[in-house]
Parts: structure tokens; C-alpha cells; sequence
């Protein structure tokens, strides 16, 4: 079965400090990658996704994230948080057999201090 | 577009009872997806449903069913509560068809059992 890695579990950073949210997954065949976002309070929301083609995809609110296939790894960055960006963080793989079933990290939570 | 719903948004049941939750899903989106979200083991798929029938299954007992019906609204029931039903579920949906599909998800039903 397809496992998905978040090593980073909370990350606290100032605003304007650049991010790096590590994500790895296991699955050896093509794949759909995403991050989503979950804002206290708030629900799910897609940030970014990669099917194929360019290797580094850019999402909402100025993130974007790289595929490196060799390392099975799908890397988010930011280079200046906000604030705003406190919420946590979720990679999700979604193998590209048909099934219609994410897979998703244990999630990493971001805390953003003004 | 209206978002993905999701009623009731509260529940609180006790054990060896039944609950439905229910998910209307974006228009025009015909795959819709459940998964269980809690602190201990995070998200996690229990099912998929296409067009009346259901396409996926995740690692879940038989107490937890769904159906869906002609209008792609979808309903999940959970027969003889145990505490440990105590989780936020959340339905997705998406086109569902092809290998490259996006799942866009509701704000979710938080059970609580007692």
C-alpha cells in the first residue's frame, strides 16, 4: 500500500522566512501529487497539484512545489511566509491506476509568528 | 460554483447507535469520496462512489457503508457506534473520470460518540 511522509510535524517560523515542507511517498509507478491547506477553522482547500509535464508546479498564495521522481520526494516552499499562512499542511498521492483514493500525510502544522 | 456540502456539520451519538452523514457534491462532479479524519491516524480514505456504485474501498469494517444516488449526492452510515468513530469525515468530490481527477472537499461532519 501506497505511505505518504511529512518528516516535519510543526514548524514555527517568522514572517518572511522562507519555507521548505518536506513530503515523501513509497509508490513506485506514475502518480498525482497534491498539498492541500487546512486554515483553523476552515476546511480542506487544494494549494497545488502536479499530474505531469514541468516538475515544478506553482499553486495559490505564492507557493509551489518540485517533483524529484528519483527521490519519490514532492517538496513544498514558500519563500517569505505571512501570517496568514498558519494552517496545517497536508501532502496527498493519488496513484494513477484509475482509483479515485487519496493517500495523505500525517500533515505538518505551521505556525507563523508576526 | 457552490462548493462541496455536507450535513449536519455537528453530531453527537452514543454507542450502538446508526448515523448518516450526507454530501451534496459540486455540480457536475460525479465521483464523490469519504474519509475519516482523526488525530491518531490523520486522513484516511473509506470509500469511493461513480455513478450509483461504489468504485473503491478503503481498510474499513463493514459498519461504515454508503450509497449514492442518481443526482451524485451521497450518504455514508455508520451502523453500531464504537468511541472510536469519534472523527471528522469528510467528503470529496471530483469529475471522476480519467487518471488525472482533483478532489475538492466539504467542510466535513464532526461525530462525536459517547
Amino acid at each position: 500500500a501506497q505511505s505518504v511522509s511529512q518528516h516535519n510535524h510543526h514548524v514555527i517560523l517568522s514572517e518572511a522566512a522562507s519555507l521548505e515542507l518536506g513530503c515523501n511517498y513509497s509508490y513506485g509507478g506514475t502518480v498525482n501529487l497534491f498539498w492541500y491547506v487546512q486554515y483553523p477553522g476552515q476546511h480542506l482547500q487544494l494549494l497545488l497539484k502536479y499530474f505531469s509535464g514541468d516538475p515544478l508546479v506553482k499553486g495559490i498564495k505564492g507557493f509551489e512545489a518540485e517533483f524529484i521522481k528519483s527521490k519519490f520526494s514532492f517538496n513544498l516552499r514558500k519563500p517569505s511566509v505571512q501570517w496568514s499562512d498558519t494552517a496545517e499542511y497536508f501532502c496527498a498521492v493519488n496513484e494513477e491506476t484509475g482509483a479515485n483514493n487519496l493517500f495523505f500525510g500525517t500533515g505538518t502544522r505551521l505556525t507563523v509568528i508576526p | 460554483k457552490a462548493g462541496v456540502t455536507q450535513t449536519p456539520r455537528y453530531l453527537i451519538k452514543t454507542r450502538g447507535q446508526q448515523v448518516t452523514l450526507s454530501c451534496s457534491p459540486i455540480s457536475g462532479h460525479r465521483s464523490v469520496s469519504w474519509y475519516q479524519q482523526t488525530p491518531g491516524q490523520g486522513l484516511q480514505f473509506l470509500f469511493e462512489y461513480f455513478s450509483e456504485t461504489q468504485r473503491n474501498k478503503g481498510n474499513f469494517p463493514g459498519r461504515f457503508s454508503g450509497r449514492q444516488f442518481s443526482n451524485s449526492r451521497s450518504e455514508m452510515n455508520v451502523s453500531t457506534l464504537e468511541l472510536g468513530d469519534s472523527a471528522l469525515y469528510l467528503c470529496a468530490s471530483s469529475l471522476g473520470q480519467g487518471k488525472i481527477d482533483t478532489q475538492y472537499f466539504g467542510p466535513g461532519t464532526r461525530l462525536t460518540v459517547l
